[in-house]
């Protein structure tokens, strides 16, 4: 079993949809990291999370410790949201020393 | 644009070879992360600097090194090259090393392609 699994794997939706991709991972960690790829390979870090819930435009990251879950929800989905959406999860090494273990990513397209 | 440069874009070599990937983090970021995203292995950490000083190993091989100068840009040496080498190589800076590691922001990768 992967230490981060992400479902769905696949997920495509229509536009103005209301999108939640999960995340869930079986150690402790420092904080939990969603990412996005777009199609040319880029990646871009949409939210870092330790507690709590998270907003940023149309994107929302919760997590939950307790459960060691967490969710990223697309609100009025658009076409330009389609990527791959990568969860990461932190773990401290050492002091000073971190690691990131990625789940195996959720590939979202919107169709108009 | 995140402010980290990756350099070369693209690079196609041989099996055997030695090649150079360079990194330039974020203005002011201490801390450089080099990761390897492959086909059948997504992404994973590779190995982690925090002003010039090595912090964290994942799983990099022996066949591959890395640095990070006084500038704070950082270099990833891979040699004697395999076709498996064949990935994306992204780097990622960020501000701190600790005790909270903070946001990280990722270059643009670079596509090497080994043949």
């Amino acid at each position: 079993k992967n230490e981060v699994e992400q479902s769905p794997q696949n997920l495509t939706a229509q536009e103005g949809e209301f999108i939640t991709i999960n995340c869930s991972y079986s150690v402790g960690i420092s904080a939990l990291h969603w990412l996005q790829q777009h199609p040319g390979g880029g990646i871009v870090s949409l939210f870092m999370l330790s507690s709590g819930k998270k907003k940023h435009g149309r994107l929302i990251a919760t997590i939950n410790i307790q459960e060691k879950h967490s969710s990223l929800h697309i609100t009025a989905s658009h076409p330009r949201d389609s990527a791959v959406y990568i969860c990461a999860v932190e773990h401290w090494i050492i002091q000073g020393a971190q690691k990131l273990v990625f789940g195996q990513g959720t590939r979202l397209t919107i169709n108009p | 644009d995140s402010g980290v440069t990756q350099t070369p874009k693209h690079l196609i070599t041989a099996t055997g070879q030695r090649v150079t990937l360079r990194c330039s983090p974020r203005s002011g970021d201490l801390s450089v992360y080099w990761y390897q995203q492959s086909l059948d292995q997504g992404l994973q950490f590779l190995i982690q600097y925090y002003n010039g000083e090595e912090r964290a190993k994942g799983n990099i091989l022996e066949r591959f090194s890395a640095q990070q100068f006084p500038d704070l840009h950082s270099e990833l040496n891979l040699s004697s090259l395999e076709l498996g080498d064949s990935a994306l190589y992204f780097c990622a800076s960020s501000p701190r090393g600790h005790p909270l590691s903070g946001e990280q922001y990722f270059g643009p990768g670079t596509r090497l392609t080994v043949t």
